[in-house]
C-alpha cells in the first residue's frame, strides 16, 4: 500500500520558534509538496520539489522554507511561528509526468 | 496559468437524491483532472482523474465525472447519495510547465446529506 507519512497529527507551538514537519514518502516519487489547507480557502501550494536538493516556491512561500536532502523525505520549516501560520499542513507526492498526487495525514498545527 | 473554480461551498442532499458537485477549470494545454474527497481530520484520497481518452470517468464509491471541453467542466456525479459520502471535494487540475508538475486545487465543496 502506498504511503505519505506526516511525523506528527498535532503540533502546538509557541510564537517565534522554529517548527519543522517532517513528511516521508515510500513510492519512489520524484515530486513532493507541503500545501496548506484553510476554510473557505481550500489547498493552497506553499512549495514543492520536483527532485533531491531542487525546490520551488507556490503561491504562498513567505515565512516558510524546505529541505530534500533525500528523495523520500521533505521537511517543511517555519523560521518564527506566528499565529496567522495556525492551519493543518498537508504533505503529498506524486510521479512524473502528470500524475497524482497521494497525501498524507496531514498536520494540524496550532500557534499560540 | 491553470486555475479550478468550484461551484458552491456547500451543497445539501437527501439520502438516495443525485450528488452534482460543479468544477470548472482553466488550462492553457490539455487538462489532466482529478477528483479528491477529504473526510474530516485526514489527508485527501483520490476519485478519480481524466488524463486522455474516454471523456465519461469513473471512481471509487459510484462518483463518476465527465469532461466536457466545450464547457471547460469536470463536473462530479452520484446517482444515488448515501450517508457516507457527506465530505468536503476538491477538484484539481496538473500544471505542467517545464520540468516541474503540480496540481491546482479549488476552494472545495462540503457535501452534506440528509437522512
Amino acid at each position: 500500500d502506498v504511503k505519505v507519512t506526516q511525523s506528527s497529527r498535532y503540533l502546538v507551538k509557541r510564537t517565534g520558534e522554529k517548527v519543522f514537519l517532517e513528511c516521508v514518502q515510500d513510492m519512489d516519487h520524484e515530486n513532493m509538496f507541503w500545501y496548506r489547507q484553510d476554510p473557505g480557502l481550500g489547498l493552497r501550494l506553499i512549495y514543492f520539489s520536483y527532485d533531491v536538493k531542487m525546490k520551488e516556491k507556490g503561491d504562498i512561500p513567505e515565512g516558510y522554507s524546505v529541505s530534500r536532502e533525500k528523495k523520500e523525505r521533505f521537511s517543511l520549516i517555519l523560521e518564527s511561528a506566528s499565529t496567522n501560520q495556525t492551519s493543518m499542513y498537508l504533505c503529498a507526492s506524486s510521479s512524473y509526468p502528470r500524475n497524482e498526487a497521494f497525501f498524507g495525514q496531514g498536520t494540524r498545527l496550532t500557534v499560540v | 496559468a491553470q486555475s479550478v473554480t468550484q461551484l458552491g461551498s456547500h451543497v445539501s442532499v437527501s439520502e438516495g437524491a443525485l450528488v452534482l458537485l460543479r468544477c470548472n477549470y482553466s488550462s492553457s494545454v490539455p487538462p489532466y483532472l482529478f477528483w479528491y474527497v477529504q473526510y474530516p481530520n485526514q489527508g485527501l484520497q483520490l476519485l478519480l482523474k481524466y488524463t486522455t481518452g474516454a471523456t465519461l470517468v469513473k471512481g471509487i464509491n459510484g462518483f463518476e465525472a465527465e469532461f466536457k471541453k466545450s464547457e471547460t467542466s469536470f463536473h462530479l456525479t452520484k446517482p444515488s447519495a448515501h450517508m457516507s459520502d457527506a465530505a468536503e471535494y476538491f477538484c484539481a487540475v496538473s500544471d505542467r510547465t517545464y520540468n516541474t508538475d503540480k496540481l491546482i486545487f479549488g476552494t472545495g465543496t462540503r457535501l452534506q446529506v440528509f437522512p
